[in-house]
């Protein structure tokens, strides 16, 4: 079965600019998770879809946003790109995300770059 | 809050040599443990998934336990081939909220 699909693999956008990142589940997996990974702080969580629904929030600015659409598919979006937010960012895929349908698979990232 | 450690943080090994590397989790009241392999600007990879209510789980030259009473894993890998070369990251799901929690990851190196 397809695996977890990220679009696009690289990014470079500029200071002050906008971007909004894409991930495709597993076909069937309700929950959508999006995490930051950086050298630094390692992995930290952005948030949770599930049907359509955000059911967890880190603790990460407003101007970070995401959104889940009927076929599970879920976009992130960052406003107003600080040299920080220079990145990479997973989406994981799971059945549901709640007990024990908690496996996790991971699409290959977006790599972004803020210059 | 749940909080996960992977020691060691770096592990350097000569081909062939079998290896342990080590997850402690401080909230024992878990559903399962994930392990992971990242790849250098790659995403996770899922290598093995136990659940809370096994105590090993086992994929070709992989071997994970868990101790949930402890708040330990392990993974054994038999065998260590260059190709192994990656982090591992291990990975608690949560019981209430949708956050995994990860643990900082240990960089093996194996040298041919």
């Amino acid at each position: 079965k397809a695996g977890v699909t990220q679009t696009p693999r690289y990014l470079i956008k500029t200071r002050g600019q906008q971007v909004t990142l894409s991930c495709s589940p597993i076909s069937g997996h309700r929950s959508v998770s999006w995490y930051q990974q950086t050298p630094g702080q390692g992995l930290q969580f952005l948030f949770e879809y599930f049907s359509e629904t955000q059911r967890n929030k880190g603790n990460f600015p407003g101007r970070f946003s995401g959104r889940q659409f009927s076929n599970s598919r879920s976009e992130m979006n960052v406003s107003t790109l600080e040299l920080g937010d220079s990145a990479l960012y997973l989406c994981a895929s799971t059945l549901t995300g709640t007990g024990w349908n908690t496996e996790a698979f991971f699409g290959q990232g977006t790599r972004l770059t803020v210059v | 809050k749940q909080e996960v450690t992977q020691i060691p943080a770096a592990l350097s090994v000569p081909e062939g040599e079998n290896l342990v590397l080590n997850c402690s989790f401080t909230d024992s009241a878990i559903y399962n443990l994930q392990w992971f392999r990242q790849d250098p600007g790659k995403g996770l990879t899922s290598l093995l998934l136990i659940q809370s209510s096994q105590r090993e789980q086992t994929s070709g030259r992989l071997n994970a336990s868990l101790d949930k009473s402890s708040g330990r894993s392990t993974l054994y890998i038999a065998a260590s081939q260059p190709g192994d070369s990656a982090t591992y990251l291990c990975a608690v799901p949560p019981n209430t909220g949708n956050q995994f929690y990860f643990g900082t990851g240990t960089s093996l190196t194996v040298i041919p």
